[in-house]
Parts: C-alpha cells; sequence; structure tokens
C-alpha cells in the first residue's frame, strides 16, 4: 500500500513565505507531483519532481529527497488568491494511476 | 494542451434514482480514465481505473454495482451512480492521462457536484 502525509492546514500572511511538506511511503517511485485546488473546482497542475532537488517555478518551488520520501512545495511572496487546497500526489499502482496526499488547506490573511 | 470536459457540472436527483457523468478527452485518445470523489474539505480518492474496451478496476472499499462505469470509447468514460442516497452526495471528478505528455500528463476533468436529495 502507499501513505502520502500533509499537514491538513496552514495559515500564513500575504507577502510572507510558506512550505508544504509532504511525505510518502510507496512501492516503486514514478516522481511526485503537486496540484493547486480552489474550492469546487479541478486540480490544477504546479509541479513534477522526478530526480532530487529543488525546482524552481517562479512564486512557486518545489522539492524532492527520494531517499528521504520527503517533498516540499515552497510558495513566495504569497498572495490572497493563493488561499487554496494543495495536494501531493504519486503515480501508484505500476505508475498509472495517480494517489493523491490528504491535502492541505492553505488560508493567506492580511 | 490536453482538455479533458466533465459533464454535467452540477446535478440534483431523488434517492433512488441515477445518475450518469460524462467524461471526455477532447483533443487527445485516453484508454485510461479515472474517477475520484472528493468529500469537502478532504482530498482526492480515486475510486476506479476507467479501462477502454474492458472492465474498470475498482478500489477497495468501491461498491462496483453502485458505481457503474463505462469506457466504450477512446474518449468518453461515464459514471453511473445506481439507486443514489443522500450519502452518494460529493464531488466527482475524472481526470485522464495524455501520454504524449510524459509525466505532466495527468488531466482533469471539472468535476461533478452530485446531491442527491
Amino acid at each position: 500500500g502507499q501513505n502520502i502525509d500533509q499537514p491538513t492546514e496552514m495559515t500564513a500572511t500575504e507577502g510572507a513565505i510558506v512550505q508544504i511538506n509532504c511525505t510518502y511511503q510507496t512501492s516503486g517511485f514514478n516522481g511526485l507531483f503537486w496540484y493547486q485546488q480552489h474550492a469546487g473546482e479541478a486540480p490544477t497542475f504546479l509541479s513534477y519532481n522526478v530526480l532530487d532537488g529543488l525546482e524552481e517555478k517562479g512564486r512557486f518551488s518545489s522539492f524532492l529527497s527520494r531517499s528521504k520520501g520527503y517533498s516540499y512545495l515552497l510558495l513566495k511572496e504569497l498572495q490572497m488568491k493563493d488561499s487554496a487546497s494543495y495536494l501531493c500526489a504519486v503515480p501508484t499502482g505500476g505508475g498509472n494511476k495517480l494517489t493523491f496526499g490528504t491535502g492541505t488547506q492553505l488560508k493567506v490573511e492580511l | 494542451g490536453a482538455v479533458v470536459s466533465q459533464h454535467p457540472s452540477r446535478v440534483i436527483c431523488k434517492s433512488g434514482t441515477s445518475v450518469k457523468i460524462e467524461c471526455r478527452s477532447l483533443d487527445f485518445q485516453a484508454t485510461t480514465m479515472f474517477w475520484y470523489r472528493q468529500f469537502p474539505k478532504k482530498s482526492l480518492m480515486l475510486m476506479a481505473t476507467s479501462n477502454e474496451g474492458s472492465k474498470a478496476t475498482y478500489e477497495q472499499g468501491v461498491e462496483k454495482d453502485k458505481f457503474l462505469i463505462n469506457h466504450a470509447s477512446l474518449t468518453l468514460s461515464t459514471l453511473t451512480v445506481t439507486s443514489a442516497h443522500p450519502e452518494d452526495s460529493s464531488f466527482y471528478i475524472c481526470s485522464a492521462r495524455d501520454l504524449t505528455q510524459g509525466g505532466y500528463g495527468y488531466t482533469f476533468g471539472s468535476g461533478t457536484r452530485l446531491t442527491v436529495v
């Protein structure tokens, strides 16, 4: 089986930096995804990491350590519109189906 | 880029009736599609993998007779919630994978909000 864990909720201030962690235990590894989801909408793709290290993409960066089964999503210069749910996900079942973590509800405050 | 269309976006039905949700890949062929269920403020829970031309593969604990999946073509999968009850009320999301996009290929529909009254 697989376990993919994230903190349930986080609160941060506009303009600040926040790090959302994800730990996973899977049989086999085929990369790790991060998605953003606003309530009642489809998840939107943020990043995909398959190798160790940090990948930066504008205000969002994603880090992966395969040996530790650990990833984080770093959001800089937070904006109110960043208030959303952030989901990490890994391909499972031979790398075909996508299994999601527990999700982190981020609230950005003034 | 790859687009997945899901219909309807919202549906209200009476207890005991059945509801069909459609998921279409608009500009690519998808031999495999995925159906998720999401409760309020919770993550996406994979229900089943829909396979074109063959039976769907259901996750543990998901009733296959309750949630009927049909994947009759390379661009269409349907989920039918049979004999719906209020506890089936949820947000259902489909996903398809465009294999030409490699690791970035999971595309999601816009979801269906089902309310059973």
